[in-house]
């Protein structure tokens, strides 16, 4: 019973390129968060999406960033024209409902660096 | 907005001590306070969920408390041991939030 898998684990890119982070939920889970962990600060909730919908993209910088998850396929976060204040931890949870009493599950996250 | 803070930042224990570890959050309209464990460059790993309506979970030598009035949970170890060396996060959720908020951690470290 595989967890979150998230990849890839790293990933460089020079600024001005396009990152694309993706994220199988646990199986089972349709509901899929993602949070960015900035050096020396807590994890922000940046989007919660379930299977084709975007429910809450409350945390998501207005430029540059988008999310989706499709019927098919992992989730993916893309952060176009990456800056190197976009070099964070970015994690993925899933949870099987909309309970807000289940846990989230935790990936081992993408560890983003740009240069 | 919902702020989460935990003190201290890092604790140096010998092995075999029980300690506490700290939380406290400035909304008290919470749903849940959950407490993860996340281990050097890996993820997260729930550790205990404390629902508003309960005062305390129990998970081998864990128990995590929650006191709604004043704003505080607190994540007891007893007899703790070198695997438990890792930052420890806690986070809440309000109620009718989709999101959860994270405090920035204790890194324990407990020598052998």
């Amino acid at each position: 019973n595989a967890g979150v898998m998230q990849n890839p684990r790293h990933l460089v890119r020079r600024r001005g390129q396009e990152a694309r982070l993706r994220c199988s939920p646990m199986k089972g889970h349709s509901h899929v968060y993602w949070y960015r962990q900035l050096p020396e600060e807590g994890l922000k909730f940046m989007v919660y999406l379930q299977k084709e919908n975007i429910i809450d993209e409350s945390g998501m910088p207005k430029e540059r960033f988008s999310a989706e998850f499709p019927k098919e396929g992992p989730s993916i976060l893309r952060i176009q024209q990456v800056v190197r204040g976009d070099s964070a931890a970015y994690f993925c949870a899933s949870s099987p409902y909309t309970e807000y009493n289940s846990p989230l599950h935790f990936g081992n996250g993408t560890r983003l660096t740009v240069t | 907005k919902q702020e989460v803070t935990q003190i201290p930042a890092a604790l140096s224990v010998p092995e075999g001590e029980n300690l506490v570890l700290n939380c406290s959050f400035t909304d008290s309209a919470i749903y849940n306070l959950q407490w993860f464990r996340q281990d050097p460059g890996k993820g997260l790993t729930s550790l205990l969920l404390i629902q508003s309506s309960q005062r305390e979970q129990t998970s081998g030598r864990l128990n995590a408390s929650l006191d709604k009035s004043s704003g505080r949970s607190t994540l007891y170890i007893a007899a703790s041991q070198p695997g438990d060396s890792a930052t420890y996060l806690c986070a809440a959720r309000r109620t009718g939030a989709n999101n959860l908020f994270f405090g920035t951690g204790t890194r324990l470290t407990v020598i052998p």
